[in-house]
Formats: C-alpha cells, sequence, structure tokens
C-alpha cells in the first residue's frame, strides 16, 4: 500500500462546476496535509495547507480532512480553465516528521 | 526578491560524467530538501538536510550526493553511479523541522543524459 494514495485522472470537469479531489494516507500518525498545484513543466506550488479535521476554505478552494478515516480532500468551486494542472496530495509528521511524502498527483481537465 | 533559485534550469549530461545541480535560498529557513520526478510521477526524495553540516539519506538516494556548508546552499550532485538520472530535479525548503511546516519548491531544473 501507498503511503499517500491519488487517482491519476484524468479528471474532466466543465467550466463552472466544482472539482472534488481525493487522497487517502496510511500513517494514522500524519500531522499535517498540503495540496500543491503543478502545471506541466513547472514546479509544485501551495495551494492548501490543514491540520485539523474539518474544512478549511481559501476563495474558491476548500480543503477537507478526516483523520478517522484517513482521507483528504481538495474542492475547487467555479472551476476555471486555468484550475487544469495535476493536483499532489502532501503529507507530513508521523513516522515521517522530517519529511512529507508525496502522492502521485491527479490530473484534472476543465472543459470549456 | 525571496525566494529559492535552482541552476540551471536545463543541463545535459554524458555518461559516465558527474554533474552539480546548484539550490540556494534566501528564506532564512532549516530545511532544505532535494527530489526527483519522473514523467507522470510523483516527488521521491533523494536527500534532506535540516541544519548545516548534517544531512540524511531519503528514499532514493543511491548515485546522489549533497553538501550543507551553508544555510542558504544545498547542491546535488549526480554521480556516474546513477543509472537512469533522467528527470525532473526538484530543490524545496522548510523553515524548521518541526511537523507543520510547509515546503516551498524552486523552478527545477531537467537533467538530460545524452
Amino acid at each position: 500500500q501507498k503511503e499517500v494514495e491519488q487517482n491519476s485522472g484524468p479528471l474532466s470537469v466543465p467550466e463552472g462546476a466544482i472539482a472534488s479531489l481525493n487522497c487517502t494516507y496510511s500513517d494514522r500518525g500524519s500531522q499535517s496535509f498540503f495540496w500543491y498545484r503543478q502545471y506541466s513543466g513547472k514546479s509544485p506550488e501551495l495551494i492548501m495547507f490543514i491540520y485539523s479535521n474539518g474544512d478549511k476554505e481559501d476563495g474558491r478552494f476548500t480543503a477537507q480532512l478526516n483523520k478517522a478515516s484517513q482521507y483528504v480532500s481538495l474542492l475547487i468551486r467555479d472551476s476555471q480553465p486555468s484550475d487544469s494542472a495535476t493536483y499532489l496530495c502532501a503529507v507530513r509528521g508521523g513516522s515521517s516528521a522530517s519529511k512529507i511524502i508525496f502522492g502521485s498527483g491527479t490530473r484534472l481537465s476543465i472543459r470549456p | 526578491d525571496g525566494g529559492i533559485t535552482q541552476s540551471p534550469k536545463y543541463l545535459f549530461r554524458k555518461e559516465g560524467q558527474n554533474v552539480t545541480l546548484s539550490c540556494e535560498q534566501n528564506l532564512n529557513h532549516d530545511a532544505m530538501y532535494w527530489y526527483r520526478q519522473d514523467p507522470g510521477q510523483g516527488l521521491r526524495l533523494i536527500y534532506y538536510s535540516q541544519i548545516v553540516n548534517d544531512f540524511q539519506k531519503g528514499d532514493i538516494a543511491e548515485g546522489y550526493s549533497v553538501s550543507r556548508e551553508k544555510k542558504e546552499s544545498f547542491p546535488l550532485t549526480v554521480t556516474s553511479a546513477q543509472k537512469n538520472p533522467t528527470a525532473f530535479y526538484l530543490c524545496a525548503s522548510s523553515p524548521s523541522r518541526r511537523g507543520t511546516d510547509t515546503q516551498y519548491f524552486g523552478p527545477g531544473t531537467r537533467l538530460t543524459v545524452l
């Protein structure tokens, strides 16, 4: 079992709709959870981080964390073509507190 | 401007040659990291350093070496022992070793073996 798992996609969502990206992790002691966006050929950029159970909203983005289910998600409201990218879920803490473990990413495509 | 810089942006290596990738940060971050990304895959940790003059192996350290002589610099050498070095190399830094700290990435170096 991978430490951080994501559906590779591609996930295709119509413009203006809500895109929902999901991630599960195996280390129950994990403390910090991150979502990065990566455009093709570019480096990852941080979108959201969340530490506590529940929802955290920032503009069109909402991160959701459920530690009991070891599940973290990212919702993108009013999806725009510029949101088309690969989204990387990352987890820190537990047995790997000094490093972040990345999932392999979900490719999101917003269709006009 | 504060940030993380990597050079060169593109690098070509001949078989049997060692090459060094540069990573510099002026964010006063304690921790620095090197990752490798292959097409369609996530990031794999090569080496990381939480303090000057100290570093630890990541998941795929074989064929690579690093140094951390200064807080702001963490160069990565890809040695001839690395059999398949063609990849996108990313350097990152975070303020400290705490479990909640976020990592910020440089622009990356794309290495190709000729």
